[in-house]
């Protein structure tokens, strides 16, 4: 069993919907949760950043952290076709060596 | 520049050949990282920089792989005997350093391995 479980899609959704993004994962001593974006041909970009468990919004986006069941959410709020990437989350225990997830590819349809 | 940048985009090499790969930090950042990204995968940690030293290189698969930092700066990984397997494209960040800083990554170098 990988330690970070995420569903790789494709997840092909219209303009303006709500998109969630799921990760599971196995390793209790991660406390930073990170959500990075990455589109074709790009290296990946950090965009959301939470420590421990909780909920943190950023314009569209927000972030969930459940560290009990071990689940990780990013919710994107009227998504645009800009937002099609491949998106990764990525759990950390503070050593710095980020595990991703498989990514999980976004298509929103203009 | 201000971002990270990787030297060559593409690189394409026979079976047993070596290849060297360089990555080109964000100016004053101390901390630089190498991750290597399957295709359909998430990027995989292969090495850790603080400064000149390899502060944690528990990701690299085996002794054909090997990174420096001679000056804390920029980095090249090197490749020897090169296998089809080692096809993927290879990452870098670097941040500030420090627990929790922001790594922020470099496009990457593709390299195939005929």
């Amino acid at each position: 069993q990988k330690e970070v479980e995420q569903d790789p899609g494709p997840l092909s959704v219209p303009e303006g919907a709500i998109v969630s993004l799921n990760c599971t994962y196995s390793n209790s001593a991660f406390q930073y949760f990170m959500w990075y974006r990455q589109y074709s041909r790009k290296g990946p970009e950090l965009l959301m950043y939470t420590y421990s468990s909780g909920n943190k919004e950023d314009g569209r986006f927000t972030a969930q952290v459940d560290k009990s069941s071990k689940y990780i959410s990013l919710f994107i709020r009227d998504s645009q076709p800009s937002d099609s990437a491949t998106y990764l989350c990525a759990p950390d225990t503070g050593r710095r060596a980020l595990t991703f997830g498989s990514g999980t590819r976004l298509q929103v349809q203009p | 520049g201000a971002g990270v940048s990787q030297t060559p985009s593409n690189k394409v090499t026979e079976k047993g050949k070596y290849v060297e790969l360089r990555c080109d930090p964000i100016s004053g950042h101390t901390a630089l990282y190498w991750y290597r990204q399957s295709l359909g995968q998430g990027p995989e940690f292969l090495i850790y920089f603080q400064g000149t030293g390899a502060a944690d290189d528990s990701g690299l698969p085996n002794d054909r792989f090997f990174a420096v930092r001679p000056e804390g700066s920029v980095s090249t990984l090197k490749i020897q005997r090169t296998e089809r397997g080692d096809s993927a494209v290879y990452l870098c960040a670097s941040s500030q350093g420090g627990d929790g800083s922001e790594q922020f990554f470099g496009p990457g170098t593709r390299l195939t391995v005929l």
